[in-house]
């Protein structure tokens, strides 16, 4: 099992450009996530998704999207990039069963806008 | 709502020396408490967790213990490695939902030979 995969590994933008970061995962859970970490602010939650056809905002949802295209993948998209979103991202996922709801992490996406 | 404080860092230590990283946990019940770790250029892994009170987790020679009198989860590994630098979160679910994670600030881990 590969596990949590995501793409691109890094990329660069400008100001104003857009992009989909994509996120598959291959464990048959239900529940699948987006964060950002930035130095010093820890992991903050943009959107996560508790099972195939809903999504929701968390914490820090402006300037994203998302959609989860079916169980397996979920996909954050940027519209148009400000330097504020340079971040690296990690997509999550957990099965969200009853007592078992750790969550297992992406190797994330390093963005940087200009 | 629920959440989890943790010792800042960077902790730094030599090789074969005991690392502790204190961690406390405000919460409404006995929610599953969880440590992660991130090494270097990496996504964060589940290192242990605890799904009740006085239950203790342990993976890699690191444990932690569910105390729910001093609501404290900390974390312990008796001889530590250079391979151990990392960042260490402790977490809990969030309380407006069972399936979000609240997440530490995180303490990063220095061990040098």
């Amino acid at each position: 099992n590969a596990g949590v995969t995501q793409t691109p590994k890094f990329q660069v933008l400008k100001t104003g450009q857009s992009m989909t970061l994509q996120c598959a995962q291959d464990m048959n859970h239900n529940s699948m996530y987006w964060y950002r970490q930035d130095p010093g602010m820890g992991l903050r939650l943009i959107y996560y998704s508790a099972s195939e056809g809903t999504t929701d905002k968390g914490e820090v949802p402006n300037g994203y999207n998302v959609s989860r295209l079916n169980k397996r993948e979920f996909s954050l998209r940027l519209e148009s990039a400000a330097p504020s979103q340079t971040s690296v991202y990690f997509c999550a996922s957990s099965p969200l069963a009853e007592g078992y709801n750790e969550q297992f992490f992406g190797p994330g996406t390093r963005l940087t806008v200009l | 709502g629920n959440s989890v404080t943790q010792m800042e860092g960077p902790v730094t230590l030599s090789e074969e020396a005991f690392l502790t990283i204190n961690c406390t946990y405000t919460a409404t019940g006995y929610p599953s408490l969880f440590w992660y770790v991130q090494y270097p250029g990496e996504g964060l892994q589940l290192l242990l967790k605890a799904t009740k009170a006085d239950d203790k987790g342990s993976n890699k020679g690191f444990e932690a213990t569910y105390r729910k009198e001093t609501t404290s989860f900390h974390l312990e590994k008796g001889s530590v490695q250079v391979s151990d630098s990392a960042v260490y979160f402790c977490a809990l679910p969030a309380s407006d939902s069972w399936g979000k994670l609240q997440f530490g600030a995180g303490t990063q881990v220095v061990v040098t030979p």
